[in-house]
């Protein structure tokens, strides 16, 4: 069976602190994606990464990065000099690398920036 | 940039009523999904849908509900007799392929009184 786990069920920063969002995964799958999505205070869903079980390499975008490890199964999102936009709640989720999926969502962390 | 877009953003209803809440992938998407979110709580994946049938449904997706692909570009969800606990928001998604990226419309907050 799969899981997800984010601890953290809600974070408040002040505007400019970076912010780490732990996400710990379970699966018995070798190969898989982990997805980190958004939801705004509106409700949408929000994608902003899809990672490869094969690929550990971090990744950047702007003021995101991710830390994935495979040998600690975390999927770690990092937002660094967060901004009052930022405040959402943030999802972290899981697919089995075969076929037509559905993915696995953790519970999610509610993330308050404070002005 | 296309979107799923999903209709109507808001709906009430009367227990035991039939709603059917709509969505309209991105064009040349494959592959739907359905998925709710009690409020406050985690989303969770309700059908899968390809090639006009279901790939796969969870545990929650009972006999009260149904999924249809209508036309070419309509994907809707159907419930036929609603519950208390069926108050949630529900998500529809879509992608070009079965391993690729789900993108998630706006979602419909369904209430049932």
């Amino acid at each position: 069976a799969q899981k997800v786990t984010q601890a953290q069920t809600e974070i408040s920063v002040v505007e400019k602190e970076d912010v780490t969002l732990d996400c710990v995964y379970e699966t018995r799958d070798t190969t898989y994606y982990l997805f980190w999505y958004k939801q705004p205070p509106s409700g949408e869903l929000v994608f902003l990464i899809r990672r490869n079980s094969f690929d550990e390499q971090n990744e950047i975008s702007g003021r995101y990065s991710w830390n994935f490890q495979k040998s600690t199964s975390s999927f770690n999102f990092t937002i660094t000099a967060s901004q009052v936009v930022d405040s959402a709640v943030y999802f972290c989720a899981l697919r089995r690398n075969s076929g037509n999926t559905p993915l696995v969502f953790g519970k999610g962390t509610r993330l308050s920036v404070i002005a | 940039e296309p979107e799923v877009t999903q209709t109507p953003s808001h709906q009430v209803t009367q227990m035991g009523q039939e709603v059917i809440l709509r969505c309209v992938p991105i064009s040349n998407h494959l592959y739907f999904y359905w998925y709710r979110q009690i409020l406050g709580q985690k989303v969770e994946f309700l059908v899968s849908f390809y090639n006009n049938e279901i790939s796969e449904k969870s545990e929650i997706f009972d006999d009260q509900f149904s999924v249809e692909r209508p036309d070419g570009s309509n994907f809707t969800l159907k419930i036929r007799s609603t519950k208390l606990e069926d108050s949630a928001m529900y998500f529809c998604a879509s992608s070009s392929g079965g391993q690729e990226t789900q993108y998630f419309g706006p979602g419909t907050r369904l209430l049932v009184l």
